[in-house]
């Protein structure tokens, strides 16, 4: 089946630093790819839409300055948390759809932490 | 009004019970719609699509209710490793990110 690989799965960060989240899509090409951030006991909430080749679409809300989305290829996005602060701390998960019809899929998540 | 509300839960039921969660949705322009599984610390994976008709897939039986906006999922014969949190998910098409809103989940645990 389609595959989303994400990478890191966890990150420990100085407060003030930058992290570098990727998603890949390994076995088919993604377009969009989607970027959710989840905090304990509630929901996934859609940051960011990433489109190839063009800029993202923000949710209202995320700081686009902050969360910076690069979408180089059909094959990856990457979400960079800029000036990371405690408050960032979250497990942000990256989507895409693998068929215009179906379920998303998702990747495995990555747990950030800023200390 | 949250745009998708499913009861938290626990739920907590023995094995081999069957069980059954609700969950309700705002936009009445959804058009596609998800119950997806996800395990603590973990990301949510799909379990099933939701169709009008109703569907199933061995154990689990969705349901979807376009009048009411509500769907439902039920799983019978309950096993240890249904344990998990349920999430509600539905899709706008055309509405901006084309993204999918979840719902905060349903926690059911299965108990021997």
């Amino acid at each position: 089946g389609a595959v989303v690989s994400q990478h890191p799965s966890w990150v420990i960060c100085k407060s003030g630093t930058s992290v570098k989240i990727e998603c890949r899509s390994l076995d088919f090409q993604a377009t969009t790819m989607f970027w959710y951030r989840q905090f304990p006991k509630q929901s996934l909430m859609l940051m960011a839409t990433s489109n190839e080749g063009s800029k993202a679409t923000y949710e209202q809300g995320v700081e686009k300055d902050k969360f910076l989305i690069n979408h180089a290829s059909l094959t990856l996005s990457t979400l960079t948390v800029t000036s990371a602060h405690p408050e960032d701390s979250s497990f942000y998960i990256c989507s895409a759809r693998p068929r215009t019809e179906g379920g998303y899929t998702f990747g495995s998540g990555t747990r950030l932490t800023v200390v | 009004r949250k745009e998708v509300e499913q009861d938290p839960g626990p739920f907590n039921v023995p094995e081999g019970a069957t069980v059954a969660f609700n969950c309700t949705y705002s936009n009445s322009a959804s058009q596609s719609f998800f119950w997806y599984r996800q395990d603590c610390r973990k990301e949510p994976k799909l379990l099933m699509s939701v169709y009008s008709s109703g569907n199933e897939d061995g154990r689990f039986t969705a349901q979807l209710n376009r009048a009411s906006q509500y769907i439902s999922l039920l799983i019978r014969d309950s096993k240890l490793s249904d344990s998990a949190t349920y999430l509600c998910v539905v899709m706008v098409r055309g509405g901006g990110a084309d993204g999918l809103t979840f719902g905060k989940g349903t926690h059911l645990i299965i108990q021997p």
